[in-house]
């Protein structure tokens, strides 16, 4: 089973900043099957990011996804107040699925 | 456009079955572009993946819950259900049912979540 660890746990930051959220696969993992998503308190999680790097439909163009292999992250631009959230990384490989522990992304 | 809609008992005794049942709205099950699945969250944690399933009724599971799991698919319903046996207090958890994309191995639409407490 792949196992996903996101880095930090907590980021304080302050709007306006930006925000690189990490994700490290346990194994090599195929692009196509890395995705991230954001969860506010009360709400479902939303698809930000699928295949690694390609913006779900309606997702500003401050969220970005990048990596490859095992290493892979989300940035934020530029935070704007609606963005403060939790944020995980999901991976899809061998018929399983596994979600990383998450990134509370909080105001400083 | 495409809503999932969780629905099933919000209080359930220990030992006894966890039964939940999603509908779907603005797509076909039965199209066979999309498999279908379950997550749980329990309060104040992360994201468990609980399985999937496509129309044709192939199922797969998280190996942890695996012995006590069944989903099944109903296309004349438009509907995917979870069946959890032997349930603790462990189970205790916000359940969501969701739709696999087609382009790549995300989840795209969620159903809003049905919470599910285990308590006698």
């Amino acid at each position: 089973e792949v196992v996903l660890t996101q880095s930090p746990g907590t980021l304080s930051l302050s709007p306006g900043e930006r925000a690189t959220l990490s994700c490290r696969a346990s194994q090599t993992l195929s692009t196509r099957n890395l995705a991230w998503y954001q969860q506010k308190p009360g709400q479902a999680p939303r698809l930000l990011i699928y295949g690694a790097s390609s913006r779900a439909t309606g997702i500003p163009d401050r969220f970005s996804g990048s990596g490859s292999g095992t290493d892979f992250t989300l940035t934020i631009s530029r935070l704007e107040p609606e963005d403060f959230a939790v944020y995980y990384c999901q991976q899809y490989g061998s018929s399983l699925w596994t979600f990383g522990q998450g990134t509370k992304v909080e105001i400083k | 456009q495409v809503q999932l809609q969780e629905s099933g008992p919000g209080l359930v005794k220990p030992s006894q079955t966890l039964s939940l049942t999603c509908t779907v709205s603005g797509a076909s099950i039965s199209s066979g572009n999309h498999y279908w699945s379950w997550i749980r969250q329990p309060p104040g944690k992360g994201l468990e993946w609980i399985g999937y399933i496509y129309y044709s009724g192939s199922a797969y599971y998280n190996s942890s819950l695996k012995s006590r799991l069944a989903i099944s698919v109903d296309t004349s319903k438009n509907q995917f259900s979870l069946n959890l046996t032997s349930v603790t207090a462990a189970d205790t958890a916000m359940y969501y049912c969701a739709r696999i994309s087609g382009r790549a191995a995300a989840l795209d639409y969620w159903g809003q979540g049905t919470l599910v407490t285990v308590s006698s």
